[in-house]
């Protein structure tokens, strides 16, 4: 069974750069099969979709936050990372990351997630 | 990007009712992939049904998933107390995948 589980810092100061990693057993991330993603939830708020990748098939990233995200694969760790730069307070929520169900097509639904951690923006 | 509207944000019912919840989408849903997930405070989302009607593993069939184009609906059929939680829609067809805002559903 595929367990995802978040890793990083909870207090970030304004403007400097948030970074997450996910940490996966139960898969390779190096397999190339599935989208690893990231989500995040603001206090109180609903689910915002952060951005995917696919090893070897490059990342998909939320135009909202396209200037600011980057998503990358460390294969050598079996982990993904998150890197948010110039982060202001709006950007406080929990972050999740999760794996799609399946390779492709209907099967890119979220399947499995990790529990979450909650990232404060100090102004 | 497509925008997902759900309705009700509330819908308060009695342990036993049928639920209802509606996701309409801005644009078509390509191929409707369309997902829905349930979620209880302090947890991470999980994954009720993918492509419009199929639920995923392990999820009860009191829980349907329907409906095509820019119109889905999930249905929870006799609600039980673990049924009471926040609901999201979230269509993947096209980049980026995004979320509807959520419907509570909640004892009356």
């Amino acid at each position: 069974q595929v367990q995802l589980q978040e890793s990083g810092p909870g207090l970030v100061q304004a403007s400097e750069t948030l970074s997450l990693t996910c940490n996966v057993s139960g898969d390779s991330i190096g397999s190339g099969y599935h989208y690893w993603s990231w989500v995040r939830q603001a206090p109180g708020k609903g689910l915002e979709f952060l951005g995917s990748i696919l090893y070897g098939g490059g990342t998909l990233l939320n135009p909202s936050l396209r200037s600011r995200l980057t998503i990358s694969v460390d294969t050598s760790k079996n982990q993904f990372s998150l890197r948010l730069h110039s982060v202001t307070p709006a950007d406080t929520a929990a972050y999740f990351c999760a794996r799609d169900l399946g390779r492709s097509g209907s099967y890119n639904a979220h399947g499995f997630w990790g529990q979450g951690t909650l990232v404060t923006v100090a102004s | 990007e497509i925008v997902l509207t759900q309705s009700p944000d509330t819908l308060p019912l009695s342990p036993g009712e049928r639920a209802t919840l509606s996701c309409r989408a801005s644009q078509s849903v390509d191929s409707n992939f369309v997902a829905w997930y349930q979620q209880k405070p302090g947890q991470a989302p999980r994954l009720l049904i993918y492509g419009a009607t199929s639920r995923a593993m392990g999820i009860p069939d009191k829980y349907s998933g329907s409906g095509s184009g820019r119109d889905f609906t999930l249905t929870i059929r006799r609600l039980g107390p673990e049924d009471f939680a926040v609901y999201y829609c979230q269509q993947y067809g096209s980049s980026p995948r995004t979320f509807g805002q959520g419907t509570k559903v909640e004892v009356k």
